[in-house]
């Protein structure tokens, strides 16, 4: 069964970088099969898709973030990173990593987040 | 990006009740559609994907229809562990996008 934990500071002060790391447990973050994820929630709103990235490297960004953001995968320690550069109380949130699946119906392909981590809070506060 | 636009945002319903939850997106999506549900201070669970597939492990009391620009979310039979927060998120295009959830309240 896939597990993921998310890691890193509860505060980060605004200007500095926000660094996360996603451990995944009972199975390779090498798997062709998967996407890895993070995605984010401010207190009390809704869900936002920050990037996801394949163990290749190969990655998507949120246009919103895109110039901020960053992520990496270490297939030696079996996790995956978040950077992001610049935060403001805006990027203050709960953010939790997954995996991104897909399903394939003929010539169709499907995308979901299934497998997520239990979230960790990260504050932007000087 | 696709806006997705749930309603109603809340919603107050009995055990036993059936409740709808309608998501609209900006274009058509096809049935390229997920449901998540979020317990308080929890992580949300898949429950739908491609619009109307139900979760392996999810009850039945869930199921999800639609397609193009409209999709909702049914729960029969409403039990005391389906009041929680309901997302749907489009997987059509980058970037993926989230309607602004639907709280469902014991009445």
């Amino acid at each position: 069964q896939l597990q993921l934990q998310e890691s890193g500071p509860g505060l980060v002060k605004p200007s500095e970088t926000l660094s996360l790391t996603c451990i995944v447990s009972g199975g390779s973050i090498s798997s062709n099969s998967y996407y890895w994820g993070w995605i984010r929630q401010p207190p009390g709103k809704g869900l936002e898709w920050v990037g996801s990235i394949y163990y290749s490297g190969s990655a998507n960004y949120n246009p919103s973030l895109k110039s901020r953001v960053n992520m990496f995968v270490d297939t030696s320690k079996n996790h995956f990173s978040l950077k992001l550069t610049s935060v403001t109380a805006a990027d203050t949130a709960v953010y939790y990593c997954a995996i991104r699946i897909s399903m394939v119906r003929g010539i169709s392909q499907w995308y979901y987040f299934d497998y997520w981590g239990q979230g960790t809070l990260v504050t932007v506060s000087s | 990006d696709i806006q997705m636009t749930q309603s109603p945002s809340s919603l107050s319903a009995s055990v036993g009740d059936r409740v709808t939850i309608t998501c609209r997106a900006s274009q058509s999506i096809y049935t390229y559609v997920n449901w998540y549900q979020q317990r308080p201070g929890k992580a949300p669970k898949l429950l739908i994907y491609a619009a109307s597939s139900l979760q392996s492990g999810v009850t039945s009391r869930f199921s999800g229809s639609g397609s193009g620009t409209e999709f909702t979310l049914t729960i029969n039979s409403l039990q005391p562990e389906d009041f929680a927060v309901y997302f749907c998120q489009q997987s059509h295009t980058i970037p993926w996008t989230f309607g602004q959830g639907t709280e469902v309240e014991i009445k």
